[in-house]
């Protein structure tokens, strides 16, 4: 498959659990990125990676921890959740630098209950 | 840190009239403004972009202006289709950070 995709595209779990969001892309960049898209906030930037390493943390609570493995590919490993985590998580991808577009997966619907 | 205001929150025109969404940034050193359009149940996608040493750029029906000295830039869609439905995300960029406004949904009356 071409372009960034996720998986899962859907996801339900307790806040007990543990459960990891994968993103892969295709298109031979070097930046990724996690956002959450939620009715409350329609694109909050999570996490960057730039060049696998870790260039910016949004404020983002410790029960989200994200892994940059690669260039390719990324996680968002999630433990100990809130309902109010509930929301759509899209990744995406770019070339590192100033001008270059983001390229968005498909996202995965997240439900805590 | 950077804030992105987008205004209006939601949009309705008849088809074929021009719409018009505006974006106002805080950090002067921001320098790429992107425009996203996402869709029903899809990922968003970039339709336009201006660089900051732009004062405008137009793509067949969409255009961008940039007023760097009041810091805000403006998405104008002409000739509006039903296909224009949806959600449009501006967003400004510094140092690859990008900081996305809240959204405008434009609905498209036939």
């Amino acid at each position: 498959e071409t372009g960034v995709t996720q998986t899962p595209r859907h996801l339900v779990m307790g806040m007990t659990n543990k459960k990891s969001l994968k993103c892969e892309q295709h298109l031979g960049h070097n930046a990724m990125y996690w956002y959450k898209q939620s009715a409350k906030k329609p694109l909050e930037l999570m996490f960057v990676y730039s060049l696998e390493e870790r260039v910016e943390n949004n404020s983002v609570p410790s029960r989200f921890s994200p892994e940059c493995p690669n260039s390719s590919h990324l996680f968002l490993h999630l433990h100990t959740l809130q309902p109010e985590d509930s929301a759509l998580y899209l990744c995406a991808s770019s070339q590192v630098g100033s001008y270059n577009e983001q390229f968005f997966g498909p996202g995965t619907r997240l439900t805590v209950l | 840190g950077e804030n992105v205001e987008q205004h209006p929150s939601t949009l309705s025109v008849q088809e074929g009239d021009s719409a018009v969404i505006k974006c106002t940034y805080s950090d002067s050193a921001s320098n790429y403004f992107p425009w996203y359009k996402q869709e029903l149940g899809k990922r968003p996608q970039l339709i336009i972009d201006i660089r900051s040493n732009v004062g405008e750029k137009k793509d067949q029906r969409i255009a961008v202006t940039l007023n760097k000295t009041a810091k805000h830039f403006s998405l104008h869609i002409t000739e509006t289709q039903p296909e224009d439905s949806a959600v449009y995300f501006c967003a400004a960029l510094n140092a690859g950070k990008s900081t996305f406004g809240d959204g405008t949904t434009l609905t498209v009356k036939p």
